[in-house]
């Protein structure tokens, strides 16, 4: 059966510390992998990652995937209070015929404190 | 089962034109969404629905409007179409609010044009 695993469920920190969120996968006829930040209702695409190795940055994020071992880590750095939200993964697959799946983890809640 | 189904396949439009995207699934699934995906970039949702007669906004809901008055279809509208809306739309569905800890189905999306 296909799954996302996250840790840590949950996280606190200072302002100003490093964090770096966990996703591993175990899923047949993977495409990509995607983080995605929720704060409200509707989650805020951060990344999309295809290709092993290869780190994406945006600002004070960054990520990476390794498909060899199946998992993608999400790292934030000086990190400030409008950071706090859930961090969530999801592996996108194929499913069949014209048919592709988004299998999310269970999100990490990030709190940032002052 | 056909799984979640969409038409058209492929569409241009001309600026201001409207035009509404098919969504459809066999599932019985009462959580439905849509989605959009820029090149090289992730999906954003633009608008989902947790059952027939209710539907929330996503991430990137203007210039969209949707409507779910069966469970089965959940048909987006674009009413004066702008380049920015140029590209690849996707329906999906699942069993339950799939936001976290869940799988959704997806369709094969439709390739929208405007020009």
């Amino acid at each position: 059966e296909d799954k996302v695993v996250q840790s840590p469920l949950s996280l606190v920190v200072h302002e100003g510390d490093t964090v770096t969120l966990n996703c591993s996968y175990e899923v047949t006829n993977f495409r990509s992998l995607l983080w995605y930040k929720q704060e409200k209702k509707a989650p805020t695409f951060l990344f999309m990652l295809t290709s092993s190795g290869i780190e994406k940055k945006s600002g004070r994020l960054s990520s990476i995937l390794d498909k060899k071992e199946l998992f993608s880590i999400l790292n934030i750095t000086a990190t400030q209070t409008g950071d706090s939200a859930v961090y969530l993964c999801a592996v996108e697959a194929s499913y069949g015929g014209a048919t592709n799946k988004l299998i999310f983890g269970t999100g990490t809640l990030l709190a940032v404190q002052p | 089962n056909a799984g979640v189904t969409q038409t058209p396949k492929f569409r241009i439009l001309k600026i201001g034109q409207s035009m509404t995207l098919q969504c459809a699934q066999d599932m019985n699934h009462n959580y439905m969404y849509w989605y959009r995906q820029d090149p090289g970039m992730g999906l954003k949702l633009i608008y989902y629905s947790v059952g027939a007669g209710i539907t929330d906004k996503g991430e990137v809901p203007n210039g969209y409007n949707v409507s779910r008055s069966t469970t089965e279809d959940f048909p987006l509208r674009l009413e004066l179409a702008a380049p920015s809306q140029t590209s690849v739309y996707f329906c999906a569905s699942s069993t339950r609010l799939a936001l976290g800890s869940d799988t959704q189905y997806f369709g094969p999306g439709t390739r929208l044009t405007v020009l």
